[in-house]
């Protein structure tokens, strides 16, 4: 069965980086059907998208956020990651990775649990 | 204010079929799949509705999906109490050249 999981800090100060990664287990990132991406959630709002990557490292980028964020995907280790830069308190949310099934449709079919970044000082 | 509009609330009591509608635009329901949701409380979203209308395995027979022109609709027949959760429609949105999500609606089984 299929897993994702989150991980990194869960309290990034404001003007900072936010550098979240998430583990695939269960199967390959270097699958040649799928992409992977990250989705967020501020408290008590709904989903947005932000990006997502095939496993060769290919990107496509939400709009809103792409002058900020950096993805890649590390194949040796079955990972792909998430950068956000110069964070304000508007990007405190849950932090989601899942798995991209047609490469930009809005097909997420595995979901990690969820990790909460809050940024503070 | 999502591209993609959803009632940010919808209700119905044991056993009745509910609809929530998603409304779009010709660059995105209007042209490209849509996608849908659910989200129980304090959980990760789950597929419910793939390609307009296709169920992954697992998911009841009691969801199903449609899409008219520019607007798309979930049904729930034999609501139950624990089909109480957030849903979210989804698209791809070809004037923005990214996945777009609804706002989202509460379903409450009263």
């Amino acid at each position: 069965q299929l897993q994702l999981q989150e991980s990194g800090p869960g309290l990034v100060k404001p003007s900072e980086t936010l550098s979240l990664t998430c583990t695939v287990s269960g199967g390959s990132i270097s699958s040649s059907t799928y992409y992977w991406a990250w989705i967020r959630q501020p408290p008590g709002k709904g989903l947005e998208w932000i990006g997502s990557i095939y496993y060769s490292g290919s990107t496509y980028y939400g709009p809103s956020l792409k002058s900020r964020i950096t993805i890649s995907v590390d194949t040796s280790k079955n990972q792909f990651s998430l950068k956000l830069s110069s964070v304000t308190a508007a990007d405190t949310a849950v932090f989601y990775c899942a798995r991209d099934t047609m490469g930009g449709t809005g097909s997420f079919d595995y979901w990690g649990q969820g990790t909460l970044v809050t940024v503070s000082s | 204010q999502s591209v993609l509009t959803q009632p940010p609330s919808a209700s119905g009591t044991p056993g009745q079929r509910v609809t929530i509608s998603c409304s779009g635009s010709s660059s995105n329901i209007g042209s490209n799949y849509v996608y849908w949701y659910q989200q129980l409380p304090g959980m990760a979203p789950k597929l419910l509705i793939y390609t307009n209308n296709q169920r992954p395995s697992g998911v009841p027979d009691r969801f199903s999906g449609s899409k008219s022109g520019t607007s798309a609709s979930l049904a729930i027949s034999g609501l139950r109490s624990e089909d109480e959760a957030d849903y979210y429609c989804a698209a791809w949105d070809d004037s923005l050249s990214g996945v777009i999500f609804g706002g989202g609606t509460k379903l409450t089984v009263l």
